[in-house]
């Protein structure tokens, strides 16, 4: 089952802070994050392990509520690069084969 | 990271017809997958290619229609058979380093179908 996010998209002014949420059906032993522009392929931002561990970028973070089995993206003090749609991808078993999210549009303006 | 480069990057081709993707890792890689992403949607898992064993389709793929092959540890093809407009999407490959935590794609395969 495809995991949800939140929201589908939002638009936000240069310097704004945002949060991405990414809900699954399915137990998790990791969470990763991927950011794709338009005509562009996804890149990885951060990957989520069961247990706790995080890797990532400064002003990129996240949190891993496996209990609830949810992540949750915080891009802080946006910039214009960060637009792009955002893909949360989530492994259950730690086979490493992805089903991935419904994706959230993200917009920044000036 | 490692750095793949996927050909063609488009293609229209004709109904009935088969085209070949490939993609080239520049370091070896356990594992590879292939993806289809329709414009504006997500992206959705096809296969996993092991390099000398047979790939591992997912639900609602199947060999006969997304045929793929992995020949040695940078390299790996998906061939998508008789061609249909449905067919049209974006097909991506995917890998992951050693020792690497996150997956690299390729640029992607724009494939048209008339």
């Amino acid at each position: 089952q495809q995991p949800v996010q939140s929201p589908q998209a939002v638009i936000l002014r240069e310097g704004e802070d945002a949060v991405i949420n990414c809900s699954s059906s399915k137990a998790l032993y990791s969470v990763h994050w991927y950011r794709q522009k338009h005509g562009e392929a996804p890149v990885f931002l951060m990957i989520l392990l069961k247990g706790g561990e995080q890797k990532g970028h400064e002003k990129i973070s996240a949190s891993f509520n496996e209990k609830k089995q949810q992540s949750s993206l915080y891009l802080t003090a946006s910039q214009l690069s960060y637009s792009g749609t955002y893909f949360c991808g989530t492994d259950p078993f730690g086979n490493e084969k992805l089903t991935f999210g419904t994706g959230t549009r993200l917009t920044i303006i000036p | 990271s490692a750095v793949i480069s996927q050909k063609p990057s488009r293609d229209i081709c004709q109904r009935g017809t088969s085209l070949t993707i490939q993609c080239q890792v520049d370091s070896q890689v356990t594992m590879m997958f292939w993806y289809r992403q329709q414009p504006g949607q997500s992206l959705t898992l096809i296969a996993t290619a092991n390099q000398g064993s047979e790939a591992t389709y997912e639900s609602g793929f199947v060999i006969d229609k997304f045929p793929i092959s992995r020949p040695n540890l940078t390299f790996s093809t998906l061939t998508v058979s008789n061609l249909s407009p449905e067919d049209s999407s974006i097909y991506l490959c995917s890998a992951r380093d050693r020792g690497r935590v996150g997956y690299t794609f390729g640029s992607g395969t724009r494939l048209t179908v008339v």
